[in-house]
């Protein structure tokens, strides 16, 4: 199963809302990434887990804070987003943070921020 | 740090005709080498990888791919395109150390009837 899961398919929040974005993998990796992709450009790394810890934060505002909860779950929570926000989140997996097979995406969070 | 060109950020070809998108990347060291496709709307999903070994990749959808070290290449080929291959393309290399991943800009591919 090569499977990245992730819920909501699309989100719209105002500026003072807090939701929050879930991702799960079962294929027993130890990387679980979230990425930021705005319209026709490449995804942008925003945080990187292995082995459940923050490994990487890519000077990304206070306003998403992640968190793992176990090698499987992955969220995002967000809290007082800008419209400029608004884009495709995506969520991917690895074997290891040594990335030789590549990540695996989920088919990601649209979300519009009013 | 690594470098990921893709030359042509639009690519439109004929229906049954050769699909070419050309990757290029900075590294004196190999590294290990992707192709993604996006749908509209959805998320990544991996074509193809070059780790080791041969050098002529092949991966989903009849694409293939193939490493030339001397041209520090890898550009993804397809001998014909199909209406369901109009997607958006990204090439994207991990480090030899692997703990970094970079895409390159992407190639939008038009399959014209």
């Amino acid at each position: 199963d090569t499977e990245v899961t992730q819920t909501p398919k699309h989100l719209v929040m105002g500026m003072t809302n807090k939701k929050s974005l879930k991702c799960e993998q079962h294929m027993g990796h130890r990387a679980m990434y979230w990425y930021k992709q705005k319209a026709k450009k490449p995804p942008e790394l925003m945080f990187v887990y292995s082995y459940e810890k923050l490994s990487i934060n890519e000077s990304v505002p206070s306003r998403f804070s992640p968190e793992c909860p176990n090698s499987s779950l992955l969220n995002l929570h967000l809290h007082a987003l800008q419209p400029e926000d608004s884009a495709l989140y995506l969520c991917a997996s690895s074997q290891s943070r040594v990335i030789r097979l590549g990540q695996y995406f989920g088919p990601g969070t649209r979300l519009t921020v009013l | 740090a690594q470098s990921v060109t893709q030359l042509g950020s639009h690519v439109s070809v004929s229906e049954g005709a050769l699909v070419l998108l050309r990757c290029n990347y900075s590294s004196s060291v190999p590294p290990y080498l992707f192709w993604y496709v996006q749908y509209p709307n959805q998320g990544l999903q991996l074509l193809l990888k070059y780790t080791t070994g041969a050098t002529l990749v092949k991966g989903i959808n009849g694409f293939e791919a193939e490493f030339k070290k001397s041209e520090t290449s890898f550009h993804l080929t397809k001998p014909s395109a199909h209406m369901s291959d109009a997607a958006e393309y990204f090439c994207a290399v991990s480090s030899n150390t692997g703990n970094q991943f970079y895409f390159g800009t992407g190639t939008s591919l038009t399959v014209i009837p």
